[in-house]
């Protein structure tokens, strides 16, 4: 069964340093994948998706996704955190079509902490 | 959150009583869906529809009914059979149902139990 993993609660990190948010997937066939952010009581904002092509995937507000397929990941990076990127970030996967409808399969989230 | 916009923000429900979820969307979007978030779950999905006067159940479809009579539209009612309605209820849009289509979220609605 297709599933997604996010293997941290929480990512703290320094102002200005770099940050990696983790995720791992399990799918049959190739996988398209997804990052979101959700600031406190709103929805998600979509950030990032890989479908195929460079695995270096670049996003809104400087994030960056690196697909790597052998390790079954899809870690989120920026290079240089602000403290306005503290959120929760959740990433998703999806099959591809088999004819049917596709859903999102969620991971639980990771909540980034950027520290001044 | 640009393009769908739900409604209330906050809503009640007293014991044995259904309540009724907004959505709507202004994107032109085929497919809209309902997930529901808990802590540390993530999302999950409750209903999908991929056009007007068709909808699917999700993976926690039980205590929860939908309508899609118009495109922009799809309503979510909480009916009296869930009995663990708090959490935090999220709509969503796509394009269409094909999976490169990216969906789109709205700013949700907290669900809470009197």
């Amino acid at each position: 069964a297709q599933s997604v993993a996010q293997p941290e609660d929480q990512v703290n990190v320094a102002e200005g340093n770099p940050l990696t948010v983790k995720c791992t997937y399990s799918v049959s066939g190739n996988p398209y994948l997804f990052w979101y952010v959700q600031y406190p009581n709103r929805g998600l904002q979509f950030l990032l998706k890989y479908i195929t092509g460079d695995n270096l995937v670049k996003g809104s507000y400087g994030f960056e996704a690196e697909f790597n397929k052998s390790q079954t990941s899809f870690h989120l990076k920026k290079p240089s955190a602000l403290v306005s990127d503290s959120a929760l970030y959740f990433c998703a996967v999806r099959d591809p079509p088999s004819g049917g409808y596709n859903k999102l399969i969620f991971g639980a989230g990771t909540r980034l902490a950027v520290h001044p | 959150d640009g393009g769908i916009t739900q409604s209330p923000k906050y809503l009640f429900r007293k014991e044995g009583q259904n309540v009724t979820l907004s959505c709507e969307q202004n994107l032109n979007h085929d497919a809209m869906y309902w997930y529901r978030q808990d802590p540390g779950q993530g999302l999950r999905l409750i209903y999908y529809s991929q056009i007007v006067n068709d909808f699917q159940k999700g993976d926690i479809a039980e205590g929860y009914s939908v309508s899609r009579e118009k495109k922009e539209s799809f309503p979510l009612t909480v009916t009296s059979a869930q009995k663990n309605p708090t959490a935090f209820y999220l709509c969503a849009s796509s394009i269409g149902r094909t999976s490169q289509e990216t969906q789109y979220f709205g700013p949700g609605t907290r669900l809470l139990v009197l």
